[in-house]
């Protein structure tokens, strides 16, 4: 899988967008970007992901650049709640449904 | 729909001793995953099932840690002996493996503390 690059952390006032990007330089054309993120002390939990094209559901917006080597998660309307380390993660869909590589990913701080 | 459930949550040992994890998949989903999360870090897959047979274990400590999944269900992670940096998170995870669609679905995971 190829190399993801995350900042290490990141702040947000709540009620703002926040924008978490991620570098992915080395992807492969039938590679995805997935994100996922944890809260403290619970399993990761599954956001979005995408191919090529932005994709948009009830969590979150996923922008890939059109040469796909970075992309951006945006939460649309922060919360305290969205406080977490959020992992991006290159990955290919369907493919045997293979173990994911974690990086240290971003922890994103929400404040009041 | 329940979610994945794991036991116990905490668990303190001391080192040389035994432990094991209990992992309930979603039901229905026929790949199961167990990952170590050492704290400052991102998860890292030990052991993935796809029913009742192995998948990746490469890189599972196979000297200490062993893992199996009866019937294609449920699933236990066993260490032994342990070791003081065994301490970590032990995840288990659970996937439909559906062509299109394979999302992973964690539990809460159990803490391992190694004294």
């Amino acid at each position: 899988d190829a190399k993801t690059t995350q900042p290490p952390s990141m702040d947000c006032a709540e009620g703002r967008a926040a924008n978490l990007p991620c570098n992915h330089s080395t992807i492969s054309g039938n590679e995805y970007v997935y994100w996922y993120r944890q809260i403290h002390s619970q399993g990761p939990q599954y956001i979005i992901h995408g191919l090529k094209n932005n994709e948009t559901n009830e969590m979150a917006s996923l922008i890939i650049t059109e040469d796909r080597k970075s992309s951006t998660l945006i939460l649309p309307h922060a919360t305290l709640r969205d406080t977490a380390v959020y992992y991006c993660i290159v990955r290919i869909s369907g493919g045997g449904a293979d173990g994911l590589t974690f990086g240290k990913g971003t922890h994103l701080i929400i404040q009041p | 729909e329940a979610g994945v459930a794991q036991s116990p949550r905490y668990k303190i040992i001391e080192k040389r001793q035994s432990v094991a994890f209990w992992c309930n998949p979603i039901s229905g989903h026929a790949t199961l995953y167990w990952y170590q999360q050492i704290l400052g870090q991102g998860p890292k897959l030990l052991i993935q099932f796809q029913n009742n047979g192995v998948v990746d274990d490469s890189q599972l400590p196979k000297d200490r840690f062993s893992a199996e999944r009866l019937k294609g269900v449920d699933s236990t992670l066993k260490i032994q002996p342990a070791k003081l940096e065994d301490s970590a998170v032990y995840l288990c995870a659970s996937s439909l493996f559906d062509r299109g669609t394979d999302t992973q679905y964690f539990g809460p995971g159990t803490r391992l503390t190694v004294l």
